[in-house]
């Protein structure tokens, strides 16, 4: 069975400057896609990112980006110039098929003013 | 464009109760439908999919049940809810396919006392 482990359950950053959130997977599968999403406090959840195993190229989403390193089955998310609407619980999801994701337990992102 | 729908959006029941969860997508069709549930505190926990009418899939073992009578509207549903059973409860839809992202409804708050 997939797990997804985010060993961050707090993170705080100053507003403007870079956060990276981590999160690291299990997986015996060669062929899968990671997740990265938002969880504001309205709890609706909302895509931030999204990344294909066999690309070798970190996706990209303005001020989004994944560090992605699939020997290490490591995906972590840089936000660059944070502002206050990033402040949420962030997700890292791991999916290899048509059945569901598999989710870790969320890192909580502080933004301070 | 593609919606998802969830009601009730906060439900309080009492122990012993049944229990009727729907959700609806717009603007696509045949698509895969999830059921999670998130406890507080955590991660999401995938219950229930289903790749068409009638074809359900079950990853956990619980005093609850899915249905998809429809091609676009699922349900959750229990017959004597438990206090375990409170927790937020999200439906979520993809494409057909196998590494198809899932867009999430707004979420139900389910209170059982």
């Amino acid at each position: 069975a997939q797990t997804v482990t985010q060993s961050q359950p707090e993170m705080s950053v100053q507003e403007a400057e870079t956060v990276t959130l981590s999160c690291t997977y299990d997986t015996s599968e060669s062929d899968y896609y990671l997740f990265w999403y938002k969880q504001p406090p309205s709890r609706q959840m909302i895509l931030v990112i999204r990344q294909e195993a066999y690309k070798q190229q970190n996706a990209t989403e303005n001020r989004f980006s994944v560090n992605f390193q699939k020997a290490a089955k490591s995906f972590s998310l840089k936000i660059s110039d944070s502002q206050l609407g990033d402040a949420a619980m962030y997700f890292c999801a791991y999916g290899g098929g048509a059945d569901g994701l598999t989710f870790g337990k969320g890192t909580h992102l502080i933004i301070q003013p | 464009s593609q919606t998802i729908h969830q009601w009730p959006a906060t439900l309080v029941q009492p122990v012993g109760s049944p229990l009727s969860l729907e959700c609806t997508v717009e603007g696509t069709s045949n698509p895969n439908l999830y059921w999670y549930r998130q406890a507080a505190g955590r991660g999401l926990q995938l219950l229930f999919y289903s790749v068409g009418i009638g074809q359900i899939s079950s990853e956990v073992p619980q005093n609850l049940s899915a249905s998809r009578p429809q091609d676009r509207q699922f349900i959750l549903s229990s017959k004597k809810l438990l206090l375990s059973d409170s927790g937020f409860y999200l439906c979520a839809w993809s494409r057909q396919g196998l590494k198809e992202t899932q867009y999430f409804g707004p979420g139900t708050r389910l209170l059982v006392l």
